[in-house]
């Protein structure tokens, strides 16, 4: 068990370009879960799976974001078109009826 | 619409003095309230989580959370601080095996 796996763990990149984010889950975790925090923020929803269906998306997830989790193992959530508003931590999740939610250490986004 | 309150932003306690870190939510259904710790550049650290019939749950670095069902509260405490617990705290909640709403947080400092 090595928990939760997110990389990159930092990625700085320009205004207008793409970036993707990777979440390895524990593997017997049949839930993933996408939160944003922002600076001085509690964590905000994203999306979620339940193996590899995507259950619910929040409002905050603009058209410029896509996730997905083929074969329901790791989940990949992309950004296009970044603009600065999407500085953040973004934290993945997984969780097990049995041992609850885990957190990754998240992915570190600065938008210049 | 689900929410979590922690009103205080910050709690300072004396290192050896009793802490507690206030949380109250407003969820439907069967609340299942969560508590993490945040460090720096970090992710979430889980603390202890509310079990069904529980009143007092106990967790890890020797935390405890009250559960008040009439109150909907679920305030952190520990009976002696220490120094190295001081850190970023969350309260959360959700439906069971469902996404958490989090609060914003509260930093607490503990001085020796």
């Amino acid at each position: 068990d090595t928990g939760v796996s997110q990389n990159p763990r930092h990625k700085i990149t320009k205004r207008g370009q793409n970036v993707t984010f990777r979440c390895d889950p524990i593997s017997e975790h049949n839930r993933l879960y996408w939160y944003r925090q922002t600076l001085g923020q509690g964590p905000e929803f994203l999306t979620y799976f339940q193996n590899e269906a995507q259950l619910e998306k929040s409002r905050l997830l603009s058209d410029r974001f896509s996730a997905e989790r083929p074969k329901g193992s790791f989940s990949t959530l992309e950004i296009q078109r970044t603009e600065q508003g999407d500085s953040a931590m973004y934290l993945c999740a997984s969780s097990s009826r049995q041992r609850g939610y885990t957190f990754g250490s998240g992915t570190r986004l600065t938008v210049v | 619409a689900q929410s979590v309150a922690q009103p205080e932003d910050q709690v300072n306690v004396a290192e050896g003095n009793p802490l507690t870190v206030k949380c109250t939510y407003s969820v439907s259904g069967n609340p299942y309230p969560f508590w993490y710790v945040q460090y720096p550049n970090r992710g979430l650290q889980f603390l202890l989580k509310y079990i069904t019939g529980d009143n007092l749950v106990k967790g890890s670095y020797g935390f405890e959370a009250e559960f008040n069902k009439s109150q909907t509260s679920f305030h952190l405490k520990k009976p002696s601080a220490l120094v190295s617990d001081s850190a970023l705290y969350f309260c959360a909640v959700g439906p069971y095996g469902n996404k958490l709403v989090f609060g914003a947080g509260t930093i607490l400092r503990v001085k020796s």
